[in-house]
């Protein structure tokens, strides 16, 4: 079966603009997490949703932001991009909220200059 | 909040050499996973253990969960280059969001 998507896969923004990021989980799969992946942070938890509705949210500035379709799909944005920003943004589908594992996609690597 | 260590944070060695890698946590554990991950991609999910004393195979990768359920391994027999990348240990005490640790970056040489 398909794994997770993410698209874009490269991103390069200039600060102060608002950037979205989009992801398509594993069929079936009603859970997706998002994480940020920097060299001196690791991976940080942005937020998780199920069925629409966001169950989970990390320390992250209301500058992030995200939501879910009825189809599972997702979609992150940041607005007021600062340099700070530039990582790499990981999306993650699981059947029972990462208890067992999550599927990662490939990631959408953004660049704020 | 949980935090997990992960040791030794790098790792280089010859093929055909053996590896240990170790992740701590400084409270039990719910589940854990062990990912790999490659320069540019997402991390892959190797195994999810969930109870003490746990032992998983997965070909020349071992994985131990303590007895404790605070800490577990990796073990890697006759490690191969295309071994070679992070490894990360995960918590999921908060069910939907995963505590990370920083990885062993793992480098064999051939």
């Amino acid at each position: 079966k398909a794994g997770v998507t993410q698209t874009p896969r490269y991103l390069i923004k200039t600060r102060g603009q608002q950037v979205t990021l989009s992801c398509s989980p594993i069929s079936g799969h009603r859970s997706v997490s998002w994480y940020q992946q920097t060299p001196g942070q690791g991976l940080q938890f942005l937020f998780e949703y199920f069925s629409e509705t966001q169950r989970n949210k990390g320390n992250f500035p209301g500058r992030f932001s995200g939501r879910q379709f009825s189809n599972s799909r997702s979609e992150m944005n940041v607005s007021t991009l600062e340099l700070g920003d530039s990582a790499l943004y990981l999306c993650a589908s699981s059947l029972r909220a990462g208890y067992y594992g999550y599927t990662f996609g490939s990631g959408t690597r953004l660049t704020v200059v | 909040t949980q935090l997990l260590e992960q040791s030794p944070q790098f790792l280089s060695i010859q093929e055909g050499e053996n590896l240990t890698v170790y992740c701590n946590s400084s409270s039990v554990f719910s589940s854990l996973q062990w990912y790999r991950q490659e320069p540019g991609e997402g991390p892959v999910l190797l195994v999810t253990v969930v109870t003490g004393g746990e032992v998983k195979k997965l070909k020349r990768l071992t994985f131990q969960f303590g007895d404790a359920r605070k800490d577990s391994s990796l073990h890697i027999t006759a490690a191969q280059p295309g071994d070679t990348g992070l490894y990360l240990c995960a918590d999921n005490t908060n069910a939907g969001k995963s505590t990370f640790g920083d990885g062993t970056t793992l480098t064999v040489k051939p």
